[in-house]
């Protein structure tokens, strides 16, 4: 069946870095857009990026733009998300997604989170 | 930024019918899709394309959708139905896909 699966997420000071890691299984990774989605705790669901099948296109929310890169591995069925210049209000559950396409697009299915938090 | 408003919360009894709406400007021209997301849990894609059900997914869940409005109706609700509920959208241009502010259902 479709498997998402989470990692990379930790305690991490103000200004600092991390990577999450998303490995896929159970399609055909290469075939379809991936995403990224945050939830802070006690909120709502907030879209931050994704990524085409081929990686050639990317976009961001604004509030990650130019600090978070998106990227994939078709070869290895994973997607990842580089996280620099880290701010207490990225502290989130952290999802990946597969991207549906549609007017707009829709996501399904999820992973099951990995939380990163951004505290001194 | 675009916003799509839902009310915070909805109570309903066993057995009754839930309905949690969704409003925003653009929703005319984008489809909208649900998630149901249990405490600690996921989200998981309940609707999409405002009325469609995923396979797996129990009949009493349906949607519709009228102007600026979409609504998810639960007919028959269960315990197990108690979660947040998120819509999903774009912007009139399509390119940012942008959640519901959530709805707590709780079953009494």
């Amino acid at each position: 069946q479709v498997q998402l699966v989470e990692s990379g997420g930790g305690l991490v000071k103000p200004g600092g870095s991390l990577r999450l890691s998303c490995a896929a299984s159970g399609f055909t990774f290469s075939d379809y857009y991936m995403s990224w989605i945050r939830q802070a705790p006690g909120k709502g669901l907030e879209w931050v990026s994704y990524i085409s099948s081929s990686g050639s296109t990317i976009y961001y929310a604004d509030s990650v733009k130019g600090r978070f890169t998106i990227s994939r591995d078709n070869a290895k069925n994973s997607l990842y998300l580089q996280m620099n210049s880290l701010r207490a209000e990225d502290t989130a559950v952290y999802y990946c997604a597969r991207v549906r396409s549609g007017t707009p697009n829709w996501f399904d299915p999820w992973g099951q989170g990995t939380l990163v938090t951004v505290s001194s | 930024s675009y916003e799509l408003t839902q009310p915070p919360s909805v109570s309903v009894s066993p057995g009754q019918t839930a309905r949690i709406t969704c409003s925003g400007d653009a929703l005319p021209k984008q489809y909208a899709y649900w998630y149901q997301q249990k405490p600690g849990q996921a989200p998981v894609l309940v609707i999409y394309k405002d009325s469609e059900r995923p396979s797996g997914i129990p009949e009493r869940f349906s949607g519709s959708s009228s102007g600026t409005t979409v609504t998810l109706t639960i007919s028959g609700v269960q315990a197990e139905d108690e979660a947040d509920y998120y819509c999903q959208s774009a912007d009139s241009s399509g390119t940012y896909e942008v959640f519901g502010t959530g709805t707590k259902v709780t079953v009494l």
